[in-house]
């Protein structure tokens, strides 16, 4: 079974800074995806950032990106120049779907409450 | 907005009651999810369902139901709940045939059993 292991239960960082929130899961599959989810406090979960396995380049999107080591498997989010709307609850997310993208069933960790200090 | 809605927000029911929640996806998605989140939890998948056929149930307790009348709407039935069950409850849905796993997820119905 594949587990996610978020072990930072939280995490603060000056407005402006830069900050790096580890995820490590276990897998035997070799094909899969990840992802983060941010979910501020009006809890609406939202997709920040995803990472196919096969791809040995690490996701981008502007201030947010990762640092994917399959081999230790691991999975950093990098958050950049953070901003106050940064602070909310982070969870990383493996997922291995089959060819079609049905039952694409996410395995969570169990998030990190990331505060931005003003 | 994620294209995903749910209804209602917040519910506060006795463990005698039977109520429902409801969950709408705008996003012309086949697959469709229950979550439970509880405090200092990981979220737990309750069900799935594609393309309206449930494909998924991870030991849930019978007293919740869920329906997927179609692939856009999804439901919850809710009777004779405990106190542990109170929760937020999260929809999700994600798309199927295009290689895309990613889930896009609803705001959540904040459940209180008393």
């Amino acid at each position: 079974a594949q587990t996610v292991t978020q072990s930072q239960p939280e995490m603060s960082v000056q407005e402006a800074e830069t900050v790096t929130l580890s995820c490590t899961y276990d897998t035997s599959e070799s094909d899969y995806y990840l992802f983060w989810y941010k979910q501020p406090p009006s809890r609406q979960m939202i997709l920040v950032i995803r990472q196919e396995a096969y791809k040995q380049q690490n996701a981008t999107e502007n201030r947010f990106s990762v640092n994917f080591q399959k081999a230790a498997k691991s999975f950093s989010l990098k958050i950049s120049d953070s901003q106050l709307g940064d602070a909310a609850m982070y969870f990383c997310a493996y997922s291995h779907g089959d060819y079609t993208g049905a039952n694409s069933k996410l395995t969570f960790g169990k998030g990190i409450t990331l505060s931005v200090r003003p | 907005e994620t294209g995903v809605t749910q209804t209602p927000r917040h519910l506060v029911m006795g463990m005698t009651n039977k109520k429902s929640l409801k969950c709408e996806q705008h996003l012309g998605h086949n697959a469709m999810y229950w979550y439970k989140q509880s405090a200092k939890k990981p979220l737990e998948l309750m069900f799935v369902y594609n393309f309206k056929e449930q494909t998924e149930n991870n030991s849930v307790p019978s007293r919740f139901s869920p329906e997927c009348p179609n692939s856009s709407h999804l439901f919850l039935h809710l009777h004779t709940l405990q106190p542990e069950d109170s929760a937020l409850y999260l929809c999700a849905s994600s798309s199927s045939g295009t290689g895309s796993y990613e889930q896009y997820f609803g705001p959540g119905t904040r459940l209180t059993v008393t």
